[in-house]
């Protein structure tokens, strides 16, 4: 199976801030690559597909970038809105997996 | 406007069984996959089974293969999953989701059921 690693568990920072989230995979999955956002008591929202491709309605200040086994989230300028948890889900195999999510906090 | 209302989550003992219903609105059912995907409150989300809209591919998590069931009925625009020998780690938030190919990114979520297993 393909395990999903995302990095820092927590992250700590300000309105205006440009955040970076990283997911490793334990084997290369092209950029079959989403992430999602999570507020307390709400379902996940889509942001990203194929580890690059924005989906409808969601902000250009947030962007996806990597192939393989290694991507990023960035949120180039963080807004109060953006304050979540942020989960990375690799689509390439039958045993598809979320990472372990991300909390963004405020500083 | 997508909607997908699940139901069916309930306190039930260990060993028992349970099914959850969700009923898919606002778009063409069976022109999706659909998927459970559940959460432990508090903690990270976990793909449980899904089904391809003709119900020839189906898959499950290790954690619940032999023991949860998942189909649908594109006649009635809804998706279930029948949980039989419960656990105290089936203890989550179950959400229903769709995606357009079989092993493909979500792009809508339900609001979720919470089922419980305690005695």
């Amino acid at each position: 199976d393909i395990q999903m690693t995302q990095s820092p568990s927590t992250l700590s920072a300000s309105v205006g801030d440009r955040v970076t989230i990283t997911c490793r995979a334990s084997q290369s999955i092209s950029t079959w690559l989403a992430w999602y956002q999570q507020k307390p008591g709400k379902a996940p929202k889509l942001l990203i597909f194929g580890a690059s491709t924005l989906q409808n309605g969601v902000p250009s200040r947030f962007s996806g970038s990597g192939s393989g086994s290694e991507f990023t989230l960035t949120i180039s300028s963080l807004q109060p809105d953006d304050f979540a948890t942020y989960y990375c889900h690799q689509y390439n195999s039958y045993s598809q997996a979320f990472g372990q999510g991300t909390k963004v906090e405020i500083k | 406007e997508v909607q997908l209302v699940e139901s069916g989550g309930d306190l039930v003992q260990p060993r028992r069984a349970l099914t959850l219903s969700c009923a898919a609105s606002g778009f063409t059912f069976d022109n999706y996959a659909m998927h459970w995907v559940r959460q432990v409150p508090g903690k990270g989300l976990e793909w449980v089974s899904g089904i391809s809209w003709d119900s020839r591919s189906i898959g499950y998590a290790d954690s619940v293969k032999g023991r949860f069931t998942i189909s649908r009925d594109n006649a009635r625009d809804s998706l279930y999953l029948q949980m039989n020998s419960l656990q105290p780690e089936d203890t989550a938030l179950y959400f229903c989701t769709r995606s357009t190919e079989w092993l493909f990114y979500f792009d809508n979520w339900g609001r979720g059921t919470l089922v419980t297993v305690s005695s």
